[in-house]
């Protein structure tokens, strides 16, 4: 049972496309993040929840807007996606925010045309 | 924004020991340093993490300065799986961990 999981792995669409990526965890952790790791590999904070409510929002364009449903699911949606949107999407948990043991996904990897 | 310094990139022989450095001068004294890892086309992988005293795990050994500025990632055997991008991070409040451009790690057989 993967503990984090992401999907789909690979995405590909269109500029202006409108677009999901879901996470989960079974884990039972309380807090979820959304990380970007761009081209040049840097890796990067967006959004992060505890126990359903937003606790940080990075400075993120408002065409990203994260989506906890419950505890153990936390979705990205983008809207009007451009070119620059194209990188590797993680997720990731922790039981405790505050010291950050995190647990990552495998990715998702986004290419915009 | 939290900062760490670590060198671009490090080799290592199988089966031989691996020092990994980092600089943090700027840690806070609550700031605990983590240390993470990414294999190629997986997710960041946690390590190990401590606040003052040198931590173990079955991973890795943390040696931690005494003024706490600066910190070592100890791999006492590398082996060809270990070869990764290793991350240093002093972490921010509710786990808002900044990575930066962490040590490549190359294990040669």
């Amino acid at each position: 049972d993967t503990a984090v999981s992401q999907t789909p792995k690979y995405l590909v669409t269109q500029m202006g496309n409108d677009k999901s990526i879901k996470c989960e965890q079974n884990l039972g952790h309380d807090t979820m993040y959304w990380y970007k790791q761009d081209s040049k590999k840097f890796l990067k904070i967006m959004f992060s929840y505890n126990n359903k409510e937003l606790i940080i929002n990075e400075t993120v364009p408002n065409r990203f807007s994260p989506k906890s449903p419950d505890k153990a699911h936390l979705n990205l949606h983008i809207n009007s996606l451009e070119l620059g949107d194209s990188a590797v999407y993680f997720c990731a948990s922790s039981q405790d925010g505050s010291t950050g043991e995190l647990f990552f996904g495998e990715g998702s990897r986004l290419t915009v045309l | 924004d939290a900062k760490t310094t670590q060198p671009n990139s490090m080799e290592s022989n199988e089966e031989e020991p691996v020092h990994l450095p980092c600089n943090h001068s700027t840690i806070s004294g609550t700031d605990y340093i983590h240390w993470y890892r990414q294999l190629p086309s997986q997710g960041p992988e946690y390590v190990i993490h401590g606040l003052t005293s040198n931590v173990n795990n079955r991973m890795a050994s943390l040696a931690i300065a005494e003024d706490r500025k600066s910190s070592t990632l100890i791999l006492h055997r590398a082996t060809l799986r270990d070869a990764a991008v290793y991350y240093c991070i002093h972490g921010g409040s509710q786990g808002n961990l900044i990575f930066g451009k962490g040590t490549k790690l190359s294990v040669k057989p």
